[in-house]
């Protein structure tokens, strides 16, 4: 099945700061790659999302770049505030419902230092 | 719309006994993904349902089964618990399989004595 790996596991950057998270998966099957973000206690959050027909995204603040042959995505997060304090994960999954759902990497703390 | 519901929000229990846990999905929202989230290993993939059918089942032991009723609808039971099951269940829906965005409900915590 799909394998997620997340870097780092945390991060520490200066507020106005950004901050890079990158991934790598296994499956080149995976067509789907979605960003959540979770604050301590609450639900994760889709923030961002990229399909493999698009090389990047982008959402105000937030990008999010993909790499199909070498199999590696990354989020970016530019002008950090001190709100963009929580857990990212990234995950991966095949379009049209993969047979392991979502598969996530095991998430990045990220802590914005004011 | 409202986002997806998951009752109860905490559970105790103890070693051996048995737990059902709900989920309601987003109004229009057929399919249904249940994730296992631990410190150690992170979001782990349970199974999903859509039309009342399980498509997907992720590797974990038979003791973990679910249903999804006509209504979207889905509950989850872990049998003969262990202490290794305390974690957070999060529910997550989506319009079908195929519509990939995932919207997650506030999970469901479970603790095992």
């Amino acid at each position: 099945g799909e394998n997620v790996e997340q870097h780092p596991s945390t991060l520490s950057v200066q507020e106005g700061d950004s901050a890079v998270i990158k991934c790598t998966y296994s499956d080149s099957a995976s067509n789907y790659f979605p960003w959540y973000k979770q604050e301590l206690g609450k639900r994760p959050q889709l923030i961002i999302d990229i399909r493999s027909n698009v090389g990047e995204k982008k959402d105000q603040r937030i990008a999010v770049t993909l790499n199909k042959t070498a199999k590696h995505f990354s989020l970016h997060i530019t002008e950090t505030q001190p709100e963009d304090s929580a857990v990212y994960f990234c995950a991966a999954s095949m379009a049209g419902g993969g047979a392991d759902g979502l598969t996530f990497g095991k998430g990045t703390h990220l802590i914005i230092q004011p | 719309k409202a986002g997806v519901t998951q009752t109860p929000r905490y559970l105790i229990k103890t070693r051996g006994q048995q737990v059902t846990l709900s989920c309601s999905p987003i109004s229009g929202h057929r399919s249904v993904s249940w994730y296992q989230q631990t410190p150690g290993q992170g979001l782990q993939f349970l199974f999903e349902y859509f039309s009342e059918t399980q498509r997907n089942k992720g590797n974990f032991p038979g003791r973990f089964s679910g249903r999804q009723f006509s209504n979207s609808r889905s509950e989850m039971n872990v049998s003969t618990l262990e202490l290794g099951d305390s974690a957070l269940y999060l529910c997550a829906s989506s319009l079908s399989p195929g519509e990939e965005t995932q919207y997650f409900g506030p999970g469901t915590r479970l603790l095992v004595l």
